[in-house]
C-alpha cells in the first residue's frame, strides 16, 4: 500500500529537549516536505527536499532542521523545542514529474511545555 | 497580502444545498491548482485538480479564473459526509490556503 508514515503520532515534551519526528514514504518520490498546521494559519511549509541530499527552507524554517540521506526518509529535527513549536505536523511526498498529487502522512501532534 | 487566501467560513448549509468556495492567489505566474479536503485531525487528501477549462467530478466542479486570479469549488446536492475543511493549493511548491470549513446539516 502506498503511504507516508510518521512517528510518533503524539508527543508531549519539555522545552529544550531535542526530538526527531521521522517520516518515511514507500512510493519512491523525489520530493518530500514538512508542514506545520496551526488554527487560522493553515498549512505552512517548514522545509522541503527535491531529492537525496538536497534540502531547502520553506516559509517557517526557524527552529527546525531536516536531513535527506535516503530517498524514502525525511526526518524533522527540533534541536531545542520551544512552546511556540506546539503544533500539528505533516510530512508529505510527491513525484516531481508534472503536476501531481501530494500524499500526506497522518500527522504528528506535538506539545512543548 | 497572503499568497493564497480563502474565506475561512464556517459555511453551514442544509443537506441538498449548493455551496461554493473561492480562493484567490497573488502570484500571476502560478500554473497548477488543486483542492484538498481535510477531515478533523486528519491529513489533507486530494479532492481534485483544477484545470484551465474547468472540470467536474460528480457533484464537484472546479473552475479557474486567471484574469481575476482565483479558483472556485462548487458542491451540488451537499451530503452530510461533505462536512470538512477544504484547502486550495497553488503551484507545485504547494502553497496552501488556510482552508474553508463546511458543515452540512440534516
Amino acid at each position: 500500500e502506498a503511504q507516508v508514515t510518521q512517528n510518533p503520532r503524539y508527543l508531549i515534551t519539555v522545552t529544550g529537549k531535542k526530538l526527531t519526528v521521522t517520516c518515511s514514504q514507500n512510493m519512491n518520490h523525489e520530493y518530500m516536505s514538512w508542514y506545520r498546521q496551526d488554527p487560522g494559519l493553515g498549512l505552512r511549509q517548514i522545509y522541503y527536499s527535491m531529492n537525496v541530499e538536497v534540502t531547502d527552507k520553506g516559509d517557517v524554517p526557524e527552529g527546525y532542521k531536516v536531513s535527506r540521506k535516503e530517498k524514502r526518509n525525511f526526518p524533522l529535527i527540533l534541536e531545542s523545542p520551544s512552546p511556540n513549536q506546539t503544533s500539528l505536523y505533516f510530512c508529505a511526498s510527491r513525484s516531481i514529474a508534472g503536476e501531481v498529487e501530494q500524499y500526506f502522512g497522518p500527522g504528528t501532534r506535538l506539545t512543548v511545555t | 497580502r497572503k499568497e493564497v487566501e480563502q474565506d475561512p467560513g464556517p459555511f453551514n448549509v442544509p443537506e441538498g444545498a449548493t455551496v461554493a468556495f473561492n480562493c484567490t492567489y497573488s502570484n500571476s505566474a502560478s500554473q497548477s491548482f488543486f483542492w484538498y479536503r481535510q477531515d478533523c485531525r486528519k491529513e489533507p487528501k486530494l479532492l481534485m485538480s483544477v484545470y484551465s477549462s474547468g472540470n467536474e467530478d460528480g457533484r464537484f466542479t472546479a473552475q479557474l479564473n486567471r484574469a481575476s486570479q482565483y479558483i472556485s469549488l462548487l458542491i451540488r446536492d451537499s451530503k452530510l459526509s461533505d462536512s470538512a475543511t477544504y484547502l486550495c493549493v497553488v503551484n507545485n511548491d504547494m502553497r496552501f490556503g488556510a482552508g474553508t470549513r463546511l458543515t452540512v446539516k440534516p
